[in-house]
């Protein structure tokens, strides 16, 4: 089937403008995270999804980074006033439960960012 | 605190040689370990997870919990293994990944 898809696959924005991410989760699955991969950093986490429970925010580095969820689906993480050092591939994942426990998290191709 | 250390950032080898990627992780819990991979030009999937005790495409990696690894081994190394490698923690009742910086292994003909 289809697997987790992220649109657009490339992003070029000016510093302090707003950037919009699209993740769509493979269907039926009701976890979904985004992550952050920067040279030299890795794979950090941002946010976490799960059903309707509230979301966790822990990873988000700033109040300027926020994402939604609508529908128990799609999802959208929204950068604003972006900064140089937001220049990353963003990565979205989505999981289904199993046991109470979420299961393999399946990664979409990423978004790259890029803040001139 | 979650971390996970991958202490070389490169590793080349020949083909049919044996290879070694060192994870090694800090966590006062019961984790879960994984090992995650990134062929060229590919998406981030899942290589092998520690529970599941299993061999995928020649690689196993045991939890040593005393040591805090999960090293990844290989006998004989192909020249299709050549990708990035990802060591990744789940902590007990936490949902998010904790994932090492990452290692880029070469295999040469």
């Amino acid at each position: 089937g289809a697997g987790v898809s992220q649109s657009p696959s490339n992003k070029v924005t000016e510093k302090g403008k707003d950037v919009e991410l699209r993740c769509d989760p493979i269907s039926g699955h009701t976890a979904l995270y985004w992550y952050r991969q920067s040279l030299g950093q890795g794979l950090e986490f941002l946010i976490y999804f799960q059903g309707n429970s509230a979301p966790d925010k822990s990873g988000l580095p700033s109040d300027r980074f926020s994402a939604e969820r609508t529908g128990g689906s799609v999802s959208t993480l929204t950068i604003q006033r972006t900064q140089q050092e937001d220049s990353a591939v963003y990565l979205c994942a989505s999981s289904s439960i199993y046991r109470d426990l979420t299961d393999t998290q399946y990664f979409g191709p990423g978004t790259r960012l890029t803040v001139l | 605190a979650q971390r996970v250390t991958q202490p070389e950032k490169l590793l080349s080898v020949f083909k049919g040689a044996p290879v070694e990627l060192k994870c090694n992780y800090s966590y006062s819990g019961s984790p879960e370990l994984f090992w995650y991979v990134q062929y060229s030009r590919q998406r981030l999937q899942l290589l092998l997870r520690h529970i599941s005790r299993e061999s995928i495409k020649g690689f196993t990696a045991d939890l040593n919990k005393g040591e805090t690894s999960f090293h990844l081994k290989k006998p004989f190394a192909q020249e299709e293994d050549s990708a990035m490698y990802y060591c990744a923690l789940r902590g007990s009742g936490s949902e998010k990944l904790v994932f090492g910086k990452g290692m880029k292994l070469t295999v040469n003909p």
